[in-house]
């Protein structure tokens, strides 16, 4: 059984520009959780998707944003990035609730915004 | 809004030793609590899951206790070893904005065992 991958692993962008990462969600996981980890910190919930929805956002900018596609992939979307974005990304998948709920990491990207 | 804090924010230990890791939690209105690793540069492991209804879990020298009624959980580490160094994040799954189960963390223990 594959696990959650991520791609690409590091990536390094000018301030302005845009960045897409992208998530390939566990097998049989519907659910995909992004999280943003700034150097020294526990990671902040971004937002998540269930069946191509965002169903649940936290307290970051619309510039963050997401898609979810048929096959349970998912990509975040960073437009007009800022110092601050600099930060490992990570990913993670859920199966079907009603099951024993957790949520499976990927290793994560790291960003760097120059 | 859920706040998930960790004490002692770092620690340092001789080889040997056994030692308590701190998480406190505000709401306990949580699904789970997670505990995990995370070496310098890298992502996260998973170590333990400890449903709401349990009150602990073991895996090899770790052990999880969790205390929902008074928002707290311990990591416990019997017989530490340099190998053990690396930073320890504390999680719980709770109801977010919308429908969405999402984590809190908290900033982490720093732990370094010295050989």
């Amino acid at each position: 059984e594959t696990g959650v991958t991520q791609s690409p692993t590091h990536l390094i962008k000018t301030r302005g520009q845009q960045v897409t990462l992208r998530c390939s969600s566990q097998s049989g996981h519907n659910t995909v959780s992004w999280y943003q980890q700034a150097l020294g910190q526990g990671p902040q919930f971004i937002f998540q998707y269930y069946r191509e929805e965002e169903n649940g956002r936290g307290n970051f900018p619309p510039r963050f944003s997401g898609l979810q596609f048929p096959n349970y992939s998912s990509e975040l979307n960073v437009n007009a990035l800022e110092l601050d974005d600099s930060a490992l990304y990570l990913c993670a998948s859920s199966p079907p609730t009603g099951t024993a709920y957790e949520q499976y990491f990927g290793p994560g990207t790291r960003l760097t915004v120059t | 809004k859920q706040e998930v804090t960790q004490i002692p924010a770092a620690l340092s230990v001789p080889e040997g030793e056994n030692l308590v890791l701190n998480c406190s939690f505000t709401d306990s209105a949580i699904y789970n609590l997670q505990w995990f690793r995370q070496d310098p540069g890298k992502g996260l492991t998973s170590l333990l899951l400890i449903q709401s209804s349990q009150r602990e879990q073991t895996s090899g020298r770790l052990n999880a206790s969790l205390d929902k009624s008074s928002g707290r959980s311990t990591l416990y580490i019997a017989a530490s070893q340099p190998g053990d160094s690396a930073t320890y994040l504390c999680a719980v799954l709770h109801l977010s904005s919308g429908s969405a189960r999402q984590l809190t963390f908290g900033s982490g223990t720093q732990l370094t065992v010295l050989p």
